[in-house]
């Protein structure tokens, strides 16, 4: 079956722009996390949404939101960005409880 | 919330030899702890993982090892080959959030 899609792969925005960025789970995963990867920091957590609910939040500041669709696909917004939001973004989607967690394979995002 | 760290943060080891990767978590509650792989551009994969009820789990040169008491974690691998080269990440399941360590980046010396 299909794996996790993010769309865009890449994308190049300046300071104060806002990006959308896009994940379609594997089918039948109702769970979607964001992630965001820098080099050093390992991979932060931004939130999860399970059935179209936020679940749990990381520690970013409002300018991150997202939300998810009653298909499960999932959206993640970014305002007024900044030079430090660049960054690769992972989204994973997983059925619920203790399963593996599939990763999309991310997109990279440089703010200029 | 829950803290995962990792440690160290690289390992270089000749190939055949052993690697260790050691985690520890702050949160009693976490009940799932799986590792993931992560080659140079690619998107993370798990490797291995283990549930809070098992001490230990193995799969062919792969290795987890639980300590809840101590909340720590291992993962080992054994006879180290050139494609074991990759990031490492360990992480740790509260409720719905899945935390990880900052990684460690193996470099296996051929």
């Amino acid at each position: 079956k299909a794996g996790v899609t993010q769309t865009p792969r890449y994308l190049i925005k300046t300071r104060g722009q806002q990006v959308t960025l896009s994940c379609s789970p594997i089918s039948g995963h109702r769970s979607v996390s964001w992630y965001q990867q820098t080099p050093g920091q390992g991979l932060q957590f931004l939130f999860e949404y399970f059935s179209e609910t936020q679940r749990n939040k990381g520690n970013f500041p409002g300018r991150f939101s997202g939300r998810q669709f009653s298909n499960s696909r999932s959206e993640m917004n970014v305002s007024t960005l900044e030079l430090g939001d660049s960054a690769l973004y992972l989204c994973a989607s997983r059925q619920d409880g203790n399963t593996e967690a599939f990763f999309g394979q991310g997109t990279r995002l440089t703010v200029v | 919330g829950e803290n995962v760290e990792q440690h160290p943060s690289t390992l270089s080891v000749q190939e055949g030899d052993s690697a260790v990767i050691k985690c520890t978590y702050s949160d009693s509650a976490s009940n799932y702890f799986p590792w993931y792989k992560q080659e140079l551009g690619k998107r993370p994969q798990l490797i291995i993982d283990i549930r809070s009820n098992v001490g230990e789990k193995k799969d062919q040169r792969i290795a987890v090892t639980l300590n809840k008491t101590a909340k720590h974690f291992s993962l080992h691998i054994t006879e180290t080959q050139p494609e074991d080269s990759a990031v490492y990440f360990c992480a740790a399941k509260d409720d719905y959030k899945l935390s990880f360590g900052a990684g460690t980046t193996v470099t296996v010396r051929a």
